[in-house]
């Protein structure tokens, strides 16, 4: 079956621009990350979301990111006004909260490079 | 809060050897620790976990990590290595099933002929 996806796999903004990330999850699967992974590091936790509900956000490195899953299903992660240090692969993982095996599946991630 | 540390940034290692990737935690609650693996170009897929019960687990590549409480460690271990291992492996910890994960900086297994 499918796994998560995400789009665009590479994007390249100038600095100042805005950008969206994408992110659709296993269908089915409840609970949905965001994680960025800058260079050399682990993958570094941003916010999660239950359905529709954003339960925690306290990842987000400042006001000018910006997550919603409206619909409880693809999620969209937003830049504004990029920054050269925002320069990271964001990540995208779900996970089934009716499943014992607690594994969260990621995506391949987006590399974002502010110019 | 939760941290991870593998001190390990790069382990170099000929195929056929053993080898082990170091990983220490810091929790002041119950912990589920995890390995993750991410192969060159792909996205991270997991490849052990601990939950409770055995300390020694196992994965279906022949990889076992043991949970030591005493020490806070989380070592994983590989009694002979392939070339198809090269991949950077991350250590990870949530304080339960469906929380977000603490991972570390990855170590990078680099396995030659």
């Amino acid at each position: 079956g499918a796994g998560v996806s995400q789009s665009p796999r590479y994007k390249v903004a100038k600095r100042g621009q805005d950008v969206a990330l994408r992110c659709d999850p296993i269908s089915g699967h409840v609970s949905l990350f965001w994680y960025q992974q800058a260079l050399g590091q682990g993958p570094e936790f941003l916010t999660y979301f239950q359905n529709e509900a954003q339960l925690d956000k306290s990842g987000l490195p400042s006001d000018r990111f910006f997550a919603e899953r409206p619909e409880g299903s693809v999620s969209t992660l937003k830049i504004q006004r990029t920054q050269q240090e925002d320069s990271a692969v964001y990540l995208c993982a779900s996970s089934s909260t009716f499943s014992s095996s607690y594994e969260q599946y990621f995506g391949p991630g987006t590399r974002l490079t502010v110019t | 809060a939760q941290s991870v540390t593998q001190l390990d940034s790069q382990v170099p290692v000929f195929e056929e050897a053993p080898v082990e990737l170091r990983c220490n935690y810091s929790s002041s609650v119950s912990v589920y620790l995890f390995w993750y693996v991410q192969y060159p170009n792909q996205g991270l897929q997991l490849l052990l976990k601990y939950l409770s019960g055995s300390t020694l687990v196992e994965s279906i590549n022949g990889f076992e990590a043991e949970f030591n409480k005493s020490q806070t460690s989380f070592h994983l271990r590989k009694p002979s290595v392939h070339i198809s291992d090269t991949a950077e492996y991350f250590c990870a910890v949530s304080n339960s099933g469906y929380s977000t994960l603490t991972f570390g900086k990855g170590t990078m297994l680099l396995v030659s002929p």
